[in-house]
């Protein structure tokens, strides 16, 4: 079946530090990757996706690219802030037939120090 | 902008005790669904629905029941509750399904969560 594989956290960085968060997955057909951030005390909501091999979602400063070589779909920002702590979750939803849900990574949970 | 509106936001039960989740949208999405969080699990599908009156088995639907009697509204009930069912509850709508590729994202759109302690 599908599933997401995310590093492990927890990931403590100072402020204005390159941020890479990896995700790889297996899917029988060909997904739509996400990117999910939720913040303290609060749901998740979506903070990037593609649709696509090759494609790159990008938003608030992080990107991910869309790697069906390397099964794929890391995430990375080139300098973050304090209130980029959350935590982050790499998704799939497979586009074959039935494809009504999402599939979820554990999450990773990233700390930016001042 | 109510979008997705849970209740109640924590509860305590005994085992054995019964519950259920209201999980509210006023967005007019067709796709509902019911994730549990747990410490190093990530987020698990428990039951989904696709429309009004139907529903569906997800991930680790063992334990829940569920009911979409309305368009609006999907319940999440616990009939006999285990201190294994100890998690955050979270609801979530969308639009469209997840996976289509086209300009209709099929994000989802999460409520705040419901954290559950069982006894």
């Amino acid at each position: 079946g599908d599933s997401v594989t995310q590093m492990e956290g927890p990931v403590t960085l100072s402020e204005e530090a390159f941020l890479t968060i990896n995700c790889t997955y297996t899917a029988t057909g060909y997904p739509s990757l996400f990117w999910y951030v939720q913040y303290p005390g609060e749901g998740l909501q979506l903070l990037l996706k593609a649709t696509k091999a090759d494609d790159k979602g990008s938003n608030k400063g992080f990107e991910a690219t869309y790697r069906k070589e390397t099964t794929s779909f890391h995430l990375e920002k080139g300098s973050v802030q304090v209130s980029d702590s959350a935590v982050y979750f790499c998704a799939l939803s497979d586009r074959d037939f039935g494809n009504e849900k999402l599939t979820f990574g554990t999450g990773t949970r990233l700390t930016i120090i001042p | 902008n109510a979008g997705v509106t849970q209740t109640p936001k924590f509860r305590v039960l005994k085992t054995g005790q019964s519950m259920t989740l209201l999980c509210a949208q006023d967005m007019n999405h067709e796709y509902m669904y019911w994730y549990r969080q747990d410490p190093g699990m990530g987020l698990r599908l428990i039951h989904y629905s696709v429309g009004e009156g139907t529903t569906a088995k997800g991930e680790v639907p063992d334990g829940y029941n569920v009911s979409r009697l309305k368009k609006q509204n999907f319940l999440l009930g616990l009939e006999s509750a285990a201190p294994s069912q100890t998690s955050v509850y979270f609801c979530a709508s969308s639009l469209q399904r997840p996976g289509l590729a086209i300009s209709i994202t099929g994000e989802l759109f999460f409520g705040e969560g419901s954290r559950l302690t069982v006894l």
